[in-house]
């Protein structure tokens, strides 16, 4: 199983701040994807990065991939109480049919 | 579109019992996912289907766990027996061809309870 390490555990900060969640690996992986899943639902795709060094933004969110596809960053810049949730990393295990194997996540709460 | 449906929302059972899960997926998608989340152990996959054929059940935790996909529009995830320990919400996702850019949908899940 190639694991995908994710810190921190937890962040909480106020609207305004802005935060950085790591995703790190050993593994190389085919893609790397961000997921946000909030309570009682099941997560949602943010983005998608497939070439090392591939940097991607979404409104406030950037999204970076590592050179050697190993590791990930994303970025909240001047974070809304919205942005609260737990984020996901999830790499893409090299000749699978597109298997995801999933980091712990990282819970995220921004208060006002 | 619909999404990927999963039902029931929530199931509460006997130990002992069996437990049926369902999951339609997205039109078009070809591959689909069963996962297991807790806190201990965050999102574990349990298996997965390209084309309705099973392939990697290796996170199936025994037998008592199987899964089916008799059809591109349907599968499903039995537990029988149930036991406490198998209390998880438990996520079916598809992916469309392509899925290293395209990802995953995931449905709304089944928070199981196993008394």
């Amino acid at each position: 199983t190639q694991l995908l390490e994710q810190s921190p555990q937890f962040l909480s900060i106020q609207e305004g701040e802005n935060l950085t969640v790591y995703c790190n690996s050993s593994s190389v992986f085919s893609s790397l994807q961000w997921y946000r899943q909030e309570p009682g639902e099941g997560p949602v795709l943010l983005v998608t990065v497939v070439t090392g060094g591939e940097v991607k933004k979404l409104k406030r969110l950037t999204f970076q991939f590592g050179d050697a596809r190993k590791d990930s960053s994303l970025h909240i810049t001047a974070a809304q109480t919205g942005d609260t949730g737990l984020y996901l990393c999830a790499g893409v295990v090299p000749g699978s049919w597109g298997k995801l194997q999933f980091g712990a996540g990282t819970q995220v709460v921004v208060t006002p | 579109d619909a999404g990927v449906i999963q039902s029931p929302r929530h199931e509460v059972t006997e130990m002992g019992q069996e437990v049926t899960l369902r999951c339609k997926p997205i039109s078009g998608h070809n591959s689909l996912f069963w996962y297991r989340q807790t806190m201990m152990r965050g999102l574990e996959l349990l298996i997965y289907f390209n084309n309705n054929v099973p392939i990697d059940d290796s996170g199936m935790p025994e037998d008592r766990f199987s899964a089916k996909m008799p059809n591109a529009s349907f599968s499903t995830l039995k537990i029988q027996p149930s036991e406490p320990r198998d209390s998880a919400v438990y996520f079916c996702a598809s992916s469309p061809p392509g899925s290293n850019m395209r990802g995953y949908t995931f449905g709304s899940g089944t928070r199981l309870t196993v008394v």
